[in-house]
């Protein structure tokens, strides 16, 4: 089985600031790792994925996340927060070829501070 | 260029009654998924499908839910006798299999359909 734990329900940080949202993993086989966003009643967009190519994967909106097997970890960061990053962000995994069901983490709510 | 779509947006029924939702994928995508999210959740796998193939269902989906894919192209969810439990956030994505490596991996999602059962 395959899941995902997002450590803080809640990040508040500053504009400007340094971002980080935390996410560990587990899974039997070799994962396949997403992280989405979601604003007020929308959908998920993607923002970055892992899927066993390079280990620092860049993402949209000038995110970007390192995968960590050692740690299982793979943290979402972006170096200075900007009022729209305003969002729930999700960590995801999947078993492979990023094809299948996604189990998702139970969510970040990220607040911005002007 | 058109995204996931899935009608209604809102829905609000009476426990008990009947209600199906809709979601039209992206034109080339074979793979079709469904989600459900309650608030303060993250999405919760509940089936997909490849072309009109169901190819998996969660434990989730109990015998009062029940989905389609006719012909392999839009989806209905159709969920019977609802039941106040059954208020959540349903969401569609969609994406495409056997696609060159780094392409089309990612699954598209749509706005979503939000349920109330009073």
């Amino acid at each position: 089985a395959q899941s995902v734990t997002q450590l803080g329900s809640h990040v508040s940080v500053s504009e400007g600031a340094l971002v980080l949202l935390r996410c560990n993993y587990s899974s039997s086989v070799p994962p396949y790792l997403f992280w989405y966003v979601q604003y007020p009643n929308q959908g998920l967009q993607l923002l970055l994925k892992y899927t066993s190519a390079a280990t620092l994967v860049k993402g949209i909106n000038g995110f970007e996340a390192e995968f960590k097997k050692s740690e299982t970890s793979f943290h979402l960061t972006k170096p200075s927060a900007h009022m729209s990053d305003a969002a729930e962000y999700f960590c995801a995994v999947s078993r492979g070829f990023g094809n299948e069901k996604l189990t998702f983490g139970t969510g970040t709510r990220l607040t911005i501070i002007p | 260029d058109t995204g996931v779509s899935q009608d209604p947006r809102h829905k609000i029924t009476k426990r008990g009654q009947n209600v199906t939702f809709r979601c039209d994928p992206i034109s080339e995508h074979n793979r079709l998924y469904w989600y459900r999210q309650t608030l303060g959740q993250g999405p919760e796998f509940l089936t997909y499908f490849q072309n009109e193939a169901q190819l998996e269902k969660s434990r989730l989906l109990s015998d009062r839910f029940s989905a389609e894919r006719p012909k392999g192209s839009f989806s209905t969810l159709e969920i019977q006798r609802t039941e106040q439990g059954d208020s959540a956030m349903y969401l569609c994505a969609s994406s495409l299999a056997g696609s060159p490596a780094g392409l089309g991996n990612e699954q598209f999602f749509g706005p979503g359909t939000r349920l109330t059962v009073l």
